[in-house]
């Protein structure tokens, strides 16, 4: 089992829907959680920390379940540039050891 | 202030030749991470660095040392590249480590070994 699992995509959505992705993590342990946005051959860019009371940022929504192992994110009336891959990070600093644990993306396609 | 920039965006070597990848930061982070990006695969931790003068192993650090003489500068070489190592590099800052703050990456090295 992967450490980070997301669904690849692509989610093909029209302008104005609400879409919805999830990611699970198999480490308990896993201390902190990010989604980072990723267009096409660019770098990743941070889009929101998740919290364990889920926090919102615009039409951006974040949650996490530890009791299941997954986080999601919420994305309401879907514009044409919010087509990118999603990333799901994971971490764990433990014993002086940092462990970063990116998942491999769900990409998101917004139609007109 | 230019971020986090990476040298070069792009170079092609033969099997065995090394070379160095050039990652500078100018936002005085702490925090350095090199990563490669490889299709299905998710960006991986190759090392990453606490501070001046410190580094240390990721999750894929085979084939890779890496080097943190300054501040501003992570440096990350192969030296007898690989076929396997055709990839996507980023490199990444933070003030703080992963677990507590946003992380910067550069715009990516592309490399194919022949």
């Amino acid at each position: 089992r992967k450490e980070v699992e997301q669904d690849p995509g692509p989610f093909n959505v029209p302008e104005g829907a609400t879409v919805a992705f999830n990611c699970t993590y198999s480490n308990s342990a896993s201390q902190s959680f990010f989604w980072y946005r990723q267009d096409c051959r660019k770098e990743p860019k941070l889009l929101m920390s998740v919290y364990s009371s889920g926090n919102e940022d615009g039409r951006f929504t974040a949650q996490l379940n530890r009791a299941s192992q997954y986080i999601s994110l919420l994305i309401r009336d879907s514009k044409l540039s919010d087509s990118a891959t999603y990333l799901c990070v994971v971490t764990l600093f433990s014993g002086g050891y940092q462990k970063v644990t990116f998942g491999t993306g769900t990409k998101l396609q917004v139609i007109p | 202030n230019a971020g986090v920039t990476q040298t070069p965006k792009f170079r092609v070597l033969k099997t065995g030749q090394s070379m160095t990848l050039l990652c500078a930061q100018d936002m005085n982070h702490e925090y350095m991470y090199w990563y490669r990006q490889d299709p299905g695969m998710g960006l991986r931790l190759i090392h990453y660095s606490v501070g001046e003068g410190t580094t240390a192993k990721g999750e894929v650090p085979d084939g890779y040392n890496v080097s943190r003489l300054k501040k501003q500068n992570f440096l990350l070489g192969l030296e007898s590249a690989a076929p396997s190592q055709t990839s996507v590099y980023f490199c990444a800052s933070s003030s703080r480590g992963a677990s507590t703050d946003t992380q910067y990456f550069g715009p990516g090295t592309r490399l194919t070994v022949l």
